[in-house]
């Protein structure tokens, strides 16, 4: 199985909510990574946490990492229609390749 | 300016063909990689180059051959398309590898039929 997996697969939400994205992977990682992806383009960067970090913040992006747990989540706060994208977390392992996980689908509502 | 660009954007064409996309970066960086993303938006590494160097090259048909003739520029050339290669493609390019973020271009949607 994958080696970063999203969950929900899918998110609806209202504008204005806020919106948590969880990224659970299997081996000790050296920092993990979210990405965005708007529909046709490429992914865009959104923040990097590294393994010794718990949390970090970016804007209205809130990450938080759990290596006990081996997992990351992603909270959006105050959503926007233009937040509506595809999520992705990517970790970056000692000996292994940069794996993304499949993804979240994020549709922020109006 | 496009910080990582590829060509084409759309690429249609038949079964057993040949074909190249390319990619170009202009943020001076020394690492370039190739994705495919599938259908399910699964994203795959396929290559990656350090400076005109491969470093990462997974388990991929040899049909498959990229080429990096400066560290700016990483193409990708496809012999004998198949159906299974229907996908988007995608570069991007890293200060080095690592765990630096990468910077990708808007892909290469290739259909095949």
């Amino acid at each position: 199985s994958q080696q970063g997996e999203e969950d929900p697969q899918a998110l609806s939400i209202q504008e204005g909510e806020n919106a948590t994205m969880n990224c659970s992977y299997k081996t000790s990682i050296n920092n993990l990574q979210w990405y965005r992806q708007n529909s046709g383009r490429g992914l865009v960067h959104l923040i990097l946490i590294r393994s010794n970090e718990r949390e970090k913040h970016s804007g209205r992006l809130r990450v938080t990492l759990d290596t006990s747990k081996k997992s990351s989540s992603l909270l959006i706060t105050a959503s926007r229609a233009a937040d509506t994208a595809s999520y992705f977390c990517a970790t970056d392992s000692y000996g292994q390749n940069f794996v993304f996980g499949p993804g979240t689908r994020l549709s922020v509502l109006p | 300016d496009t910080a990582v660009s590829q060509t084409p954007k759309y690429l249609v064409t038949q079964m057993g063909n040949d074909k190249s996309i390319k990619c170009e970066q202009n943020l001076g960086h020394d690492t370039m990689y190739w994705y495919k993303q599938d259908s399910k938006k699964f994203l795959k590494i396929m290559f990656s180059y350090n400076n005109k160097e491969l470093i990462i090259n997974e388990t991929v048909p040899n049909r498959f051959s990229p080429k990096s003739p400066d560290k700016a520029h990483l193409n990708l050339h496809i012999n004998s398309l198949e159906l299974g290669d229907s996908a988007v493609y995608f570069c991007a390019s890293s200060p080095s590898g690592g765990n630096q973020p990468q910077h990708f271009g808007d892909g290469t949607r290739l259909s095949i039929l």
